[in-house]
């Protein structure tokens, strides 16, 4: 199983952008496929996307296409998401999360494994 | 993109009794591409189920989930002390995965 520990807390204006990486260890980095959901305050899961390194390709969900960027480096095998043009209500707390890869190219987005979190808060 | 509503929001419950959770779907899930979370205050959510019944490693019988095209449950049945928490579901049969908006089991 995967294990997977984030960068520290962020504190941003509104309209900056932040990066919250995330190192996984244990298993193969290439062939993960890793995913950013977001848990503000009280409230449920939201998917942001997902990219595997190996085909190099961020599959995005659309209410964020325009604002996310997902990139992977092989060498350390980390992960990173970088959010833009924040606003309050991206304050919010962000894990990474890898699904399964059956060994002959297929995922399934089903997470378990999770990094401990990174704590966005969007503030003036 | 496909809503997943959770109910109830919350169910009030004593150790030892059964709790069944319901998740439908807006659009049928493929393949049943259904999973099931369980999550503890300041933690990351727990895998409990995925391909709509299958356990994921290490979690007790217990919990199990059923359920096809639009209408999925997660049942526990003999609520353990460390059960009480919230429950999330996620399709992932299509793009963009989304989650349940959560239900939370109590202590009665």
């Amino acid at each position: 199983q995967v294990q997977l520990v984030q960068s520290g807390a962020e504190v941003k204006k509104p309209g900056s952008s932040v990066k919250v990486s995330c190192k996984a260890s244990g298993a193969s980095f290439s062939t993960a496929a890793i995913s950013w959901v977001r848990q503000a305050p009280g409230q449920g899961l939201e998917w942001l996307g997902r990219f595997i390194p190996i085909f190099n390709t961020p599959d995005n969900a659309q209410k964020f296409q325009d604002r996310v960027t997902i990139t992977a480096d092989e060498g350390t095998s980390t992960a990173y998401m970088e959010l833009s043009g924040l606003r309050s209500d991206d304050s919010a707390l962000y894990f990474c999360a890898t699904g399964y890869y059956d060994g002959t190219g297929y995922y399934y987005d089903y997470f378990e494994s999770w990094g401990q979190g990174t704590l966005v808060t969007v503030s003036s | 993109e496909i809503v997943l509503t959770q109910s109830p929001g919350t169910v009030s419950l004593s150790p030892g009794e059964r709790a069944t959770l319901s998740c439908r779907a807006s659009q049928s899930v493929s393949y049943r591409y259904l999973a099931w979370y369980q999550q503890k205050p300041g933690q990351a959510p727990r895998l409990l189920i995925y391909d709509a019944s299958s356990r994921a490693s290490g979690i007790p019988d217990r919990f199990r989930g059923s359920g096809s095209g639009t209408d999925f449950t997660l049942t526990i049945t003999g609520l353990e002390p460390e059960d009480f928490a919230v429950y999330f579901c996620q399709q992932y049969g299509s793009s963009p995965r989304t989650f349940g908006q959560g239900t939370k089991v109590e202590i009665k």
